[in-house]
């Protein structure tokens, strides 16, 4: 079966300091991948998706990038945190070659800038 | 541009009530429907899907929800609320011009009174 997993799964930093997020999918070859962010009372917010090694889709300007080094592996970074990137960081996967098909969450990572 | 409103952020009920969580779209095509839960902390879980075929779909938990294409509405019901129902739902649609990406709805926060 497919699982997915996220690190860390929570993270206090200061404002100015880097970031990076770590998403990583076990039992499926070629998924789609995406990184969402939710703020309190403000659903769910994508930022990135991936249909491949090295493609990256940027869904909203912002002060994070996203990369993918290997097929199953994603990750969320940024090189200065601003006191707005706080919030729950959620990562999920799709089958590949499914359009429209369910995605599939992390348990998420909750960061905290200070 | 496509859009999901679920109407009332927050929603109480009394353990044994009747569930009803609203959910309408707005879609130039048919979509893919889906409704997520998510507990505190925690990733989102799918709860139920619409594809295409029987308009009344059944999930888990003893959710269920009826895609009605007239009204652009797809609503999550459950007879009878448990306790354990407590958590954010979400209501997401893909439409099929935006491929693998999901469309979320701001949640709603469901409230079981003992």
């Amino acid at each position: 079966s497919q699982t997915i997993h996220q690190w860390p799964a929570t993270l206090v930093q200061p404002v100015g300091s880097p970031l990076s997020l770590e998403c990583t999918v076990e039992g499926t070859s070629n998924p789609n991948l995406y990184w969402y962010r939710q703020a309190a009372g403000r659903g769910l917010q994508l930022l990135f998706y991936s249909v491949g090694i090295g493609q990256i889709s940027s869904e909203v300007p912002q002060n994070l990038s996203a990369s993918r080094p290997q097929d199953r592996q994603f990750i969320l970074s940024s090189k200065k945190l601003l006191l707005s990137d706080s919030g729950f960081y959620l990562c999920a996967w799709s089958a590949m070659g499914l359009a429209r098909n369910e995605q599939f969450f992390g348990p998420g990572t909750r960061l905290t800038v200070l | 541009a496509q859009s999901v409103t679920q109407l009332g952020s927050h929603v109480s009920v009394s353990e044994g009530a009747l569930v009803l969580l609203r959910c309408n779209y707005s879609s130039s095509v048919p979509p893919y429907l889906f409704w997520y839960v998510q507990y505190p902390n925690q990733g989102l879980q799918l709860l139920l899907k619409y594809t295409t075929g029987a308009t009344l779909v059944k999930g888990i938990n003893g959710f269920e929800a009826e895609f009605k294409k007239s009204e652009t509405s797809f609503h999550l019901t459950k007879p009878s609320a448990h306790m354990s129902d407590a958590a954010e739902y979400f209501c997401a649609v893909t439409p099929m011009e935006y491929g693998n990406k999901l469309v979320f709805g701001a949640g709603t926060i469901l409230r079981v009174k003992s």
